[in-house]
């Protein structure tokens, strides 16, 4: 089983603040996932990442952005947060069809 | 266009009762297709999955879910529920012929179990 890790776990921050959401796993995991859950609600995949250097945009829109510079590290950025932004934000890795999720962030935008 | 349908969105049980979600697709092949359950708070951890093979998985927990072919639908069951269970539960589908390595979800089914 995969062990992926995120932080913050639990973020309130201000408007327009800049923010990055942590999210690394050890298994070497070559896809990583990013997706958006509003409280009770469906999962939508706002980034998605099958390697090094290889980004791609969800079927949700976001103003995030993402990067993978290394294999096992796959953070979020938002620019400049808003109230909007309010959710929770989940991680997941895989290495085939099976994908595996981190704990979530849940971020709060005051 | 491909999509996953959880009919019910919330389900109460008592504990100790039986209990099938159900779960169905739509897709011009088998996809693979997956369980999970998320616990208030937290991530989404795998429950059972299918990829070919028996019809039967079974998964953790206790849990266990049926491919119907004929009926495109995988419904998870418990013969005998916990309160423990009392959480959200999510099928996905991965349309693997589509080689996007990509899950639909469903909209999840929450259960409530009373003691």
């Amino acid at each position: 089983e995969a062990d992926i890790y995120q932080t913050p776990r639990y973020l309130v921050i201000g408007t327009g603040k800049k923010i990055t959401l942590e999210c690394s796993q050890t298994m070497g995991h070559d896809k990583m996932y990013w997706y958006q859950q509003d409280p009770g609600m469906e999962l939508h995949l706002i980034h998605y990442s099958y390697g090094v250097n290889s980004t791609e945009k969800g079927d949700l829109s976001s103003e995030s952005t993402v990067s993978r510079i290394r294999t096992e590290h796959f953070p979020l950025t938002l620019e400049s947060a808003r109230p909007s932004h309010t959710s929770q934000y989940l991680c997941a890795s895989s290495s085939s069809y099976e994908q595996y999720f981190g704990p979530g962030t849940r971020l709060t935008v005051t | 266009a491909q999509s996953v349908t959880q009919p019910d969105i919330h389900i109460t049980v008592s504990e100790g009762a039986s209990l099938e979600l159900r779960c169905n697709y739509s897709y011009g092949a088998t996809p693979y297709l997956f369980w999970y359950v998320q616990s208030p708070g937290q991530g989404l951890q795998l429950l059972l999955k299918y990829f070919s093979g028996d019809t039967l998985v079974q998964g953790i927990k206790g849990f266990e879910a049926e491919f119907k072919r004929s009926q495109s639908s995988f419904n998870l069951r418990k013969p005998s529920v916990h309160w423990s269970d009392a959480a959200e539960y999510f099928c996905a589908v991965e349309p693997y012929t589509s080689g996007t390595y990509k899950y639909i979800f469903g909209t999840g089914t929450r259960l409530k179990v009373l003691a």
